[in-house]
This record gives structure tokens, sequence and C-alpha cells, in this order.
């Protein structure tokens, strides 16, 4: 157990619709890091926050993507007027002070259709 | 530019025979190395890691990986596969403490 849970598991949408996914890291994860990842590939970086701020996004999270940290705790990331094209597992992950090994949640699924 | 490197896409080894996985990164500077290990259905598990020193690490599930700097390498050795074993593994690279990239992955099946 890594200590960080994502929900839902699994979400499947239609195109267009917006969905939102959840990440719970613990409380010692002062950074947090969104990525994706498709089928036979490797987790790809989308965005990552020190706290609450959101330091660095990118240029794969389109302006339909949004991803927030109200208080340096939970993260959401947002996704408006979904496309197929982001069919994909999200994968969050909580890093410790300035150890940079990564704790990854199991992730959530998404499948739009 | 910055990037990461898994040559092999699959790897088939039988149980018990030695496995070693390859990674290759390009950049400046010597990142910080990484090897994950993804089951189905799970979440990504940290094998081991290198930051500096010994360039041979030991990792969890008797796995190791050796740091070469002249080779730019970071491969991950294990002498007797077991069934278990089967899955993918990503090399992972943080680049400046702040952003960790992956390689694309070599899945690993493992013969009876």
């Amino acid at each position: 157990d890594t200590g960080v849970s994502q929900n839902p598991r699994h979400k499947i949408t239609k195109r267009g619709q917006n969905v939102t996914f959840r990440c719970d890291p613990i409380s010692e994860h002062n950074r947090l890091y969104w990525y994706r990842q498709t089928l036979g590939q490797g987790p790809e970086f989308l965005t990552y926050f020190q706290n609450e701020a959101q330091l660095e996004k990118s240029r794969l999270l389109s302006d339909r993507f949004s991803a927030e940290r109200p208080k340096g705790s939970f993260s959401t990331l947002e996704i408006q007027r979904t496309e197929q094209g982001d069919s994909a597992m999200y994968l969050c992950a909580g890093v410790r002070g300035q150890n940079t090994e990564a704790f990854f949640g199991q992730g959530t699924r998404l499948t739009v259709v | 530019a910055q990037s990461v490197t898994q040559p092999d896409i699959h790897i088939t080894v039988s149980e018990g025979a030695s496995l070693e996985l390859r990674c290759n990164y390009s950049y400046g500077a010597t990142p910080y190395l990484f090897w994950y290990v993804q089951s189905p259905g799970q979440g990504l598990q940290l094998l081991l890691k290198y930051f500096s020193g010994d360039t041979l690490v030991q990792g969890i599930k008797g796995f190791e990986a050796e740091f070469k700097r002249s080779q730019s390498s970071f491969n991950l050795r294990k002498p007797s596969v077991h069934w278990s074993d089967a899955a993918e593994y990503f090399c992972a690279v943080a680049f400046n403490n702040n952003d960790m990239r992956f390689g694309a992955g070599t899945r690993l099946t493992v013969k009876p």
C-alpha cells in the first residue's frame, strides 16, 4: 500500500462530457504528480504540484485539462469536453520531501465512448 | 533532448533463467534513476533507485541494477526469474528533481 488512493478506479463517459478524478496522497507528500498512461506506453508526465502550487504543466495538458490541489492535500484532475483520445489510465503519484521516490496510486481508467 | 529508452518491448525468459532489462537515458548530467514494476490492474511499484554512490543497487524481490555512466545505462538484472515476475517493467529518470520521465516499458513473459 503506497498510501495514495485514486477515485474512481474506472470511469466510462460519453464524448463531450466532463469528468473529474480525485487523488488523495498521504499528508507527508508535499509534491504531487499526474501522469497519463496509454496501452503499451510508459506514464507520460502531465503536471506537478508543490503543496498547493502548480509548478509545471506538460504540453500534453491542453486547455481542456485542469488540475487543482486547493489545500495542498488532495488533488483533482478535470477533463472538459472529453474526446476518444483522452481514453487512458490517469495516474497520481506523491513524493515526500526532497526524496524523489514517487509513490503511485492504482490509477483511474477512463474510457470515452 | 532528454529521453529514456527501453530498447526491448517484450522479453520472454524461462523460469529460473537470468534476466537483464535494458535502459538508456539521454541527459547532460546524471539524473536520478529508477525501476518500477507494474502488474496487470496494479499500480506502479518501485523496485529500486539510484541517486548517488555505489553504482550497483539492490532492490526488492531479488532485483538489482547497475548504473554505468560511460554508457548512460541503468540495466535491471535478476539471477533467477520466478513466474510471479511476469509484468511490465519501467525505467524512469528524474532530471531536475521534480520531473520524472518514463521509458515505454518492457513486458516480461516467464515460461514454465
